[in-house]
């Protein structure tokens, strides 16, 4: 198994709430990535990172957002949580970013619902 | 629409039995990637696939992948109740700049 880790694995919060998804890897990555899942269905990229201080928007719109201070950390936040946003969050890193043939570690996701 | 779409959305098969399972996609790609994930957990990578090559093993794997027609399979044989999992595609896409995964094929072993 990868050296990539979620924290929580389950939260369930307000309407409201501001949250922070923690993510962290201990391989030097520099390139990480944020997923949102819903149950049976594919993965969305909501944000991903080249390296320090280097966010982007990923293919699906997403009311959060990322930062990129340290390498081995790639945390996600919601300012104002609402239902819309109860899904699986899964952060990933890789080695190399895409067209360098470089597959991606997975942590075990952040099960988020808002009520 | 998804780049990568596999077929069948569902497969439930006997320990023992071999599974197979298909991923087609729309553009030109540098390589196809599948993946496992077991319930609630993150995905494992399984097996990469560039575009030059045709056929790749890794243990009870099989990987093909056809350019012309833009599609792959992965063929599983032997199977275990422990590979019951859902399992991903992942295409890297000569024109954009992430992978992008499709919507999985949910795989049973039934002991």
């Amino acid at each position: 198994e990868a050296d990539i880790y979620q924290t929580p694995r389950y939260l369930v919060i307000g309407t409201g709430k501001k949250i922070t998804l923690e993510c962290s890897q201990t391989m030097g990555h520099d390139k990480m990535y944020w997923y949102q899942q819903d149950p049976g269905m594919e993965l969305h990229l909501i944000h991903y990172s080249y390296g320090v201080n280097s966010t982007e928007k990923g293919d699906l719109s997403s009311e959060s957002t990322v930062s990129r201070i340290r390498t081995e950390h790639f945390p996600l936040t919601l300012e104002s949580a609402r239902p819309s946003h109860t899904s699986q969050y899964l952060c990933a890193s890789s080695e190399w970013g895409a067209g360098a043939s470089s597959p991606l570690h997975f942590g075990n996701g952040t099960r988020l619902t808002v009520t | 629409s998804q780049q990568g779409e596999e077929d069948p959305q569902a497969l439930s098969i006997q320990e023992g039995e071999n599974a197979t399972m298909n991923c087609s996609y729309k553009t030109s790609i540098n390589n196809l990637q599948w993946y496992r994930q077991n319930s609630g957990r993150g995905l494992v990578h399984l097996i990469l696939i560039r575009s030059n090559e045709r056929e790749k093993h890794s243990g009870r794997l099989r990987v093909t992948l056809d350019t012309s027609k833009k599609s792959s399979s992965l063929l599983i044989t032997a199977s275990r109740a422990a590979d019951t999992a859902s399992y991903f595609c992942a295409t890297d896409a000569v024109s954009a700049r992430q992978l992008t995964f499709g919507s999985g094929t949910q795989l049973t072993v039934l002991p």
